[in-house]
This record gives structure tokens, C-alpha cells and sequence, in this order.
């Protein structure tokens, strides 16, 4: 069974500085994807970025970033020049594309940025 | 796109009656919806899969005569809490699979059984 590990249960940044989230997985699938959200106070859960796992290019956008490391199985998520807004649970997710399709979670990483 | 919406946002009920929270798609038909639940602090547990058309699939340790689903059309996913208790209070959140494979995640519904 596949499984998702998220070690860093708190994490705290200062505004405008850059933080590194960690994910990692374990599956003995090939073809998979992989997903941080982010769950602000409002509880809506907004998806950051997604990773498939065939392809080698690191997924970006704007200031967040992923280091996808396959044969390590590790999905980490960097947050550059963090904002005050970026406070939030994030989740890191994994999915097959087959079957239910359904997501596996992470136990999620509160991130706080301070002032 | 790719909107999903829950309603009621809140509900307040009391011990014994049953209650029903709606999951829609409103810019797209999805043929597979999902029903979590999420406690204070912890992360998301996936309670049943619903299929458009088809009995839902329950997660292990979920009470399928409790949480009943239907799934009756492409667009709309109901969650039904039976003789609500106040350990069944939490926040339910629904999500429906675009054809993309991603999730897009409703806003989310408190309950609390009095």
C-alpha cells in the first residue's frame, strides 16, 4: 500500500525569506502523481502544485517549487520570498491513475510565516 | 473552472435526527466524487468514493448504514448523516474528480450534533 510522510509537523519562516517543506512516499507504482495543497484558515483546500511522475522537469509555479527526486521518492516543496499569506496547513498527496484514482495524504506541516 | 460547491456551510443539529450535506460540480460533470472527513489539526480521511450511477465505495471502519451516499447525477454527490450523535460532529469536505484526474475540493462543512 502506498503511504505518504510529511515529518515536519510545524514550521515557521520570516517573511521573505524561503522554507522547505518535506514529502515523502513510498509505492511500488511507476506511472503516479503527486500534489501539495494548501489549507489556510478558511479550510478550503487550493491545490500549490502537482508533479506527474513521468516527467524529470521539476514543476514550478511562481515562487513555489518542487524538488522530485523518484528513485529517492521524495517530493519536497520550496516556498521563495514566503508572505504573510502563505500561513497555512500544506499537504502533500500522492495518486494513482487507475482504479478510484483517490488521493493518499500526508499527516500535513503547519507552516507559519512571521513578521 | 473547476468549481465545487457544499451546502449547508454550517449545520447545527440535534442527537438523533439526520442530516444531509451537498457536494456539486458547477462547471463540470464529475463521474467520481470523494467524501472526507478532518478532525481539529489532522489531515484529511477519506471516508467513501462515489461513482455517478453506482453504490459508493466505503474506506475500511466507516459505517456505510451511518454515511449514507448518493451520487444521482454527474453534477451532485449527497452525504447523509443518520441519527447524528455528537462524535459524528466534524468538518466534511466533498471533492470531485475532473477529467484531468485532479481533485477539486468543495469549501467544507461543519457539523455539530448538539
Amino acid at each position: 500500500a502506498q503511504t505518504v510522510t510529511q515529518s515536519q509537523p510545524e514550521m515557521s519562516v520570516q517573511e521573505a525569506e524561503t522554507v522547505t517543506l518535506s514529502c515523502t512516499y513510498d509505492t511500488s507504482e511507476s506511472n503516479y502523481y503527486l500534489f501539495w495543497y494548501k489549507q489556510p484558515p478558511s479550510r478550503q483546500m487550493i491545490l500549490v502544485i502537482r508533479q506527474e511522475a513521468y516527467k524529470q522537469q521539476n514543476a514550478t509555479e511562481n515562487r513555489f517549487s518542487v524538488n522530485f527526486q523518484k528513485a529517492a521518492k521524495s517530493f519536497s516543496l520550496k516556498i521563495s520570498d514566503s508572505q504573510l499569506g502563505d500561513t497555512a496547513m500544506y499537504f502533500c498527496a500522492f495518486m494513482t491513475p487507475s482504479g478510484t484514482y483517490k488521493y493518499i495524504f500526508g499527516t500535513g506541516t503547519r507552516l507559519k510565516v512571521l513578521a | 473552472g473547476a468549481v465545487v460547491s457544499q451546502h449547508p456551510s454550517r449545520v447545527i443539529c440535534k442527537s438523533g435526527t439526520s442530516v444531509k450535506i451537498e457536494c456539486r460540480s458547477l462547471d463540470f460533470q464529475a463521474t467520481t466524487m470523494f467524501w472526507y472527513r478532518q478532525f481539529p489539526k489532522q489531515s484529511l480521511m477519506l471516508m467513501a468514493t462515489s461513482n455517478e450511477g453506482s453504490k459508493a465505495t466505503y474506506e475500511q471502519g466507516v459505517e456505510k448504514d451511518k454515511f449514507l451516499i448518493n451520487h444521482a447525477s454527474l453534477t451532485l454527490s449527497t452525504l447523509t448523516v443518520t441519527s447524528a450523535h455528537p462524535e459524528d460532529s466534524s468538518f466534511y469536505i466533498c471533492s470531485a474528480r475532473g477529467t484531468d484526474y485532479e481533485q477539486y475540493f468543495g469549501p467544507g462543512t461543519r457539523l455539530t450534533v448538539t
